[in-house]
């Protein structure tokens, strides 16, 4: 079945510090990928996406790269804010288009201190 | 507008009780999703629903969960004989499904605790 892994936390970053948070996953055929964000006291929200292999995901300085050949979906951002703390999970759905039932990963915490 | 509501934000009931979460999804949405997130964990899929009916109920884990939408509206996710594993946060999700715009709007969620 699909399945997404990723790094565990927490993570803790200084501010204006770069983030690499590490994703990888297992799908058949050619999976949608997506980063969601949990902000403290508020739902989970599509920070991001990529629908198919090479295409770059952004939003709001993060960006993820989906690579078919590593089954990778890393997120970066070159300068972390601490309003960036929250919790990122790391998902897929099987098909780009119509329903889609979307596999999550476990979530990796970041923590931004001034 | 409105986002995706949940009702109540927070339930506590004793082992063996029947209960109901409500979710209100984004109006004109037509696709809804259950999600059930434990401690630490990724939300996991339950049950899908596109219009008034269930299209993909094979995340529900056993026939004490029901979930039904009526009008194709609201919908509400009913568990039977309630068990400590079953304490969990449960998220619910709307879409509005069209072409190039299957994004899923979350709500924030309903706790649940099973004593």
């Amino acid at each position: 079945g699909n399945s997404v892994t990723q790094m565990e936390g927490p993570v803790t970053l200084s501010e204006e510090a770069f983030l690499t948070i590490n994703c990888t996953y297992t799908a058949t055929g050619y999976p949608s990928l997506f980063w969601y964000v949990q902000y403290p006291g508020e739902g989970l929200q599509l920070l991001l996406k990529a629908t198919k292999a090479d295409d770059k995901g952004s939003n709001k300085g993060f960006e993820a790269t989906y690579r078919k050949e590593t089954t990778s979906f890393h997120l970066e951002k070159g300068s972390v804010q601490v309003s960036d703390s929250a919790v990122y999970f790391c998902a897929l759905s099987p098909n780009s288009g119509g329903y889609q039932k979307v596999t999550f990963g476990t979530g990796t915490k970041l923590q931004v201190i001034p | 507008g409105a986002g995706v509501s949940q009702t109540p934000s927070n339930k506590v009931t004793e082992k063996g009780k029947y209960v109901e979460l409500r979710c209100d999804p984004i109006s004109g949405h037509t696709a809804l999703y259950w999600y059930r997130q434990s401690l630490g964990q990724g939300p996991e899929f339950l049950i899908y629903f596109q219009g008034t009916g269930a299209a993909d109920d094979s995340g529900l884990p056993n026939d004490r969960f029901f979930a039904v939408r009526p009008e194709g509206s609201v919908s509400t996710l009913k568990i039977q004989r309630t068990e400590r594993g079953d304490s969990a946060v449960y998220l619910c999700a709307s879409s509005p499904e069209v072409a190039g715009r299957n994004e899923q709007f979350f709500g924030p969620g309903t706790r649940l605790t099973v004593l």
